[in-house]
């Protein structure tokens, strides 16, 4: 089946640091991306949606500015959170669909943030 | 606004026994829902999609069903093994795709 491939799978960095999350569709064209962020003992909240070479679009209360989503070929979708800080500890997981977001959404592993 | 719950949250049953955990969404205009299985620190598995159109889908031990008039999805485990232990999350697709809070299974053996 399809694959997603989400890098790195946890990360432990400084506050005031930038940190670089990649996901990647394996056998498959992702036309459109999404990236959410799971608290302890808590359900995914979706954070973006981005479409191959369009801006992302932000969930309300997400900081654009803040999360930077990069959505620049089919196969790949970035989430860099800059400057961060220990509240945005957090799991973050990217989903691929390949049908405009319809159809079975296919998920990365993850990725733990940690910041100290 | 797209309400899913998922009841129980958390349930805990011996090896071998059949379970059905629940899923209930406020709007019926949804293009699918989903299963899904996630373990500690894990992504998310996808166990089965079903369209709005079908009634239930089938994979090995694990059925869903889907009532869209009513809102409601069951996903049934039968022969429940330790191997099971995990959040289960079902997610519905309408304008947006919106997520349960889960119920967490353990499974002891």
């Amino acid at each position: 089946g399809a694959v997603v491939s989400q890098h790195p799978s946890r990360v432990i960095c400084k506050s005031g640091t930038s940190v670089k999350i990649e996901c990647r569709s394996l056998d498959f064209q992702a036309t459109t991306m999404f990236w959410y962020r799971q608290f302890p003992k808590q359900s995914l909240m979706l954070m973006a949606t981005s479409n191959e070479g369009s801006k992302a679009t932000y969930e309300q209360g997400v900081e654009k500015d803040k999360f930077l989503i990069n959505h620049a070929s089919l196969t790949l979708s970035t989430l860099t959170v800059t400057s961060a800080h220990p509240e945005d500890s957090s799991f973050y997981i990217c989903s691929a669909s390949d049908l405009q977001g319809q159809e079975k959404l296919f998920f990365g592993s993850g990725t733990q943030l940690s910041v100290l | 606004k797209q309400e899913v719950t998922q009841i129980p949250a958390a349930l805990s049953v011996p090896e071998g026994e059949n379970l059905v955990l629940n899923c209930s969404f406020t709007d019926s205009a949804i293009y699918n829902l989903q299963w899904f299985r996630q373990d500690p620190g894990k992504g998310l598995t996808s166990l089965l999609l079903i369209q709005s159109s079908q009634r239930e889908q089938t994979s090995g031990r694990l059925n869903a069903s889907l009532d869209k008039s009513s809102g409601r999805s069951t996903l049934y485990i039968a022969a429940s093994q330790p191997g099971d232990s995990a959040t289960y999350l079902c997610a519905v697709t309408g304008s947006r795709l919106t997520f349960g809070e889960g119920t967490q299974l353990t499974v002891n053996p």
